[in-house]
C-alpha cells in the first residue's frame, strides 16, 4: 500500500551546524505535507508545512523542500540548537479538508554540544 | 494560538477497568477530531476520525465496541477504552482540526493497565 517512509532512524549533528532530515513518500495523490517534532512524552508540535504547489517553503530557522517528481520531502534546521533535540515525523495527506494524516516512520534527531 | 488539551496526561489502572480520556480545543472550533496510538520508538497510528455530532470513523482492526469516541461538541471529544487489559497499555494522542488548518496535537495520555 501507499506509504511516508524516512530514510534515516537517527541523526547526529553538532550544536550550530545546519540539520537535514529526508522523508520520502509514495502516493502521489497526496498535496500537502507537514513536519513534525515530537520531544518525549508529548504529543506531535507543528513546525512547517507545504502543499504540492511550492518546492520550498521557509519559516524560522527551518525550510522545508518538497521534490514531486522523485516523491522526497526534507526539513532543513539551520544553526541546530540543543532544544531541537526530539523525533521529527513527516506525514501527507490527500486533498480534502478533513483527508487523514499518513505518518513516517519518525527520525531521531540528536545534538551534541 | 490553535491549542490542545488532553487530560489525564496518565493513568493506570486495574484490569477490566474503563477509562476517559478528553480531548479539547482551547481556542478553536474543532470541526473534526482524530484519535492516535502510538506504541514506544514507533509512528502514531491513526485510530478513528471524529466529525462533531457524527459516529467516529474509525480504522481498519480498530474495535469500535473498544474503543468508544464521542464528539458532542466542537471544543470536546472523549475516548473510552472499555474493559482495558494490559494490551492497551499505549500512548494515547488527539488532534484537532477545523477546515483546512493543519491538525493540532494534544499532549497524549499515557495509559498503563496493571
Amino acid at each position: 500500500g501507499e506509504s511516508v517512509g524516512l530514510h534515516l532512524p537517527t541523526l547526529s549533528v553538532q550544536e550550530g551546524d545546519n540539520s537535514i532530515i529526508n522523508c520520502a513518500y509514495s502516493n502521489s495523490a497526496s498535496d500537502y505535507f507537514i513536519w513534525y517534532k515530537q520531544e518525549s512524552g508529548k504529543g506531535p508540535q507543528f513546525i512547517i508545512d507545504i502543499r504540492s504547489n511550492m518546492d520550498k517553503r521557509q519559516g524560522q530557522r527551518v525550510t522545508v523542500l518538497l521534490n514531486k517528481t522523485v516523491k522526497h520531502l526534507s526539513l532543513q534546521i539551520a544553526a541546530t540548537q540543543p532544544g531541537d533535540s526530539a523525533v521529527y515525523f513527516c506525514a501527507e495527506k490527500r486533498a480534502g479538508a478533513n483527508s487523514k494524516l499518513t505518518f513516517g516512520k519518525g527520525i531521531t534527531l540528536s545534538v551534541r554540544p | 494560538g490553535a491549542v490542545v488539551s488532553q487530560h489525564p496526561s496518565w493513568v493506570i489502572c486495574k484490569s477490566g477497568t474503563s477509562v476517559k480520556i478528553e480531548c479539547r480545543s482551547l481556542d478553536f472550533q474543532a470541526t473534526t477530531m482524530f484519535w492516535y496510538r502510538q506504541f514506544p520508538k514507533q509512528s502514531l497510528m491513526l485510530m478513528a476520525t471524529s466529525n462533531e455530532g457524527s459516529k467516529a470513523t474509525y480504522e481498519q482492526g480498530v474495535e469500535k465496541d473498544k474503543f468508544l469516541i464521542n464528539h458532542a461538541s466542537l471544543t470536546l471529544s472523549t475516548l473510552t477504552v472499555t474493559s482495558a487489559h494490559p494490551e492497551d497499555s499505549s500512548f494515547y494522542i488527539c488532534s484537532a482540526q477545523t477546515g483546512y488548518q493543519p491538525q493540532h496535537f494534544g499532549d497524549g495520555t499515557r495509559l498503563s493497565i496493571l
